[in-house]
């Protein structure tokens, strides 16, 4: 069973929709991070929550740490083809342990 | 950012057969590097903790007599398929934590084994 919960597993939408993945735990963890990864690459880091209830933003992306420290939301506003990727939530608690990821597709 | 490398990107070796893969920390020292296996459209699964001058930490279901890792220095860690099978064919990824953020992991650029 994975640690993170992602949804959702897989998305399609077309170029300027808005759309919000949702990284969800039963743990509390120290710091989550938040990674883009495109086919054939490593995993890059896009950003890091610490406080609860922090919210961080980069450029047309917006990410959210729960108040508890247990879950994260990634909201994308008008998508764009270069947002394709898999996008994976870890959390941090000595070790990193990553979600099984949301595959987002945005068509031109 | 910190920048990790991985080399090869890309081997096929024969059935049998042992493979090396390196994971290198440019820019920063790492005491602990990860690995990870990614199989395709899938997430990255944790295979082990790769710790400077010491034994490395598996994690369950993985064989450590068949993905040895060394990390013989504060900039590389190694990991050796051995006996390869076409099973074994995945995307290897390593990562290794900076030191000061919280938590922040680097990925290297992984590498694609294939075995025939």
């Amino acid at each position: 069973t994975q640690l993170l919960e992602q949804s959702p597993q897989f998305l399609s939408i077309q170029e300027g929709e808005n759309l919000t993945v949702y990284c969800n735990s039963s743990s509390v963890f120290s710091s989550l991070q938040w990674y883009r990864q495109e086919p054939g690459e490593g995993p890059v880091l896009l950003v890091t929550v610490v406080t609860g209830g922090e919210v961080k933003k980069l450029k047309r992306l917006t990410f959210q740490f729960g108040d508890a420290r247990k879950d994260s939301s990634l909201h994308i506003t008008a998508a764009q083809p270069g947002d394709t990727g898999l996008y994976l939530c870890g959390g941090n608690n000595n070790d990193m342990r990553f979600g099984a990821g949301t595959r987002l597709t945005v068509k031109p | 950012g910190a920048v990790v490398s991985q080399h090869p990107s890309r081997v096929i070796c024969k059935s049998g057969t042992s493979v090396k893969i390196e994971c290198r920390s440019l820019d920063f020292q790492a005491t602990t590097m990860f690995w990870y296996r990614q199989f395709p459209k899938q997430s990255l699964m944790l295979m082990a903790t790769s710790n400077e001058g010491s034994k490395a930490t598996y994690e369950q279901g993985v064989e450590k007599d068949k993905f040895l890792i060394n990390h013989a220095s504060l900039t590389l860690s190694t990991l050796t398929v051995t006996s390869a099978h076409p099973e074994d064919s995945s995307f290897y990824i390593c990562s290794a934590p900076l030191a000061g953020t919280s938590g922040e992991q680097y990925f290297g650029p992984g590498t694609r084994l294939t075995v025939t």
